[in-house]
């Protein structure tokens, strides 16, 4: 069954530092989502991406994010200076097109820890 | 505003049911999702209720009433491996948008 995979699964990093994390949706699947759980509470969305561009963003999502789609099947999430408040499991999601659209399929996560 | 709430803790005993309430206020709705949560892992998708109703699924049933802003996960038979978070999440309108998760039940599952 394919699967929304994502690496690396575990970052330590230091505060202010750039880090990269990386995300390969479903093949066939058309929209893209990057969320965040910090220990302990919910689940909360960062932004969406389709046809290459942003479609939403949430106000967590500030000038220290960015998102691209470098290939055909990449999609990465940047955070250019990290800080100690970025630790958290960060989720990559991809739906498909069409009427089961809505349902967001959710990678492993990474494991931010910023020192 | 969007606010989803859900109770923070439940228990249950193997072999028994337990219901999971969520109540939601969403400026727009086009959908309530149930994702399962093992700790340190990624949700996984259990239910999506668009219309009134019951949607059943096996030991898992989701029901959905728009009007109430109210919906529940059912679950039957529990077993062990049912002890996980349980996120309810809204979609508040069409076209794949971003999804409002509540803060998650967490169950219990005991012998």
């Amino acid at each position: 069954e394919p699967e929304v995979t994502q690496t690396p699964s575990h970052q330590v990093t230091q505060m202010g530092q750039e880090v990269i994390l990386r995300c390969v949706p479903i093949s066939n699947h058309l929209y893209f989502y990057w969320y965040r759980q910090i220990l302990g509470q919910k689940v909360e969305f960062l932004v969406s991406f389709y046809n290459n561009e942003i479609s939403e963003k949430s106000e967590i999502f500030d000038d220290q994010f960015s998102v691209e789609r470098p290939d055909g099947s990449n999609f990465t999430l940047k955070i250019r200076s990290t800080k100690l408040e970025d630790s958290a499991m960060y989720f990559c999601a991809s739906s498909p097109p069409g009427p089961l659209g809505d349902e967001q399929f959710f990678g492993p996560g990474t494991r931010l820890t910023v020192l | 505003g969007q606010n989803i709430d859900q109770p923070t803790e439940m228990t249950a005993t193997e072999g028994a049911i337990v219901q999971i309430n969520c109540t939601y206020q969403t400026s727009g709705f086009n959908g309530l999702f149930w994702y399962q949560q093992h700790a340190g892992e990624a949700p996984t998708f259990l239910s999506y209720n668009v219309l009134d109703g019951l949607e059943e699924k096996g030991r898992f049933s989701s029901f959905l009433s728009r009007s109430k802003g109210y919906s529940y996960l059912l679950l039957k038979e529990l077993q062990m491996k049912d002890s996980a978070s349980y996120l309810c999440a809204v979609s508040s309108y069409s076209g794949n948008t971003p999804l409002v998760f509540g803060k998650g039940t967490r169950l219990s599952v005991i012998a």
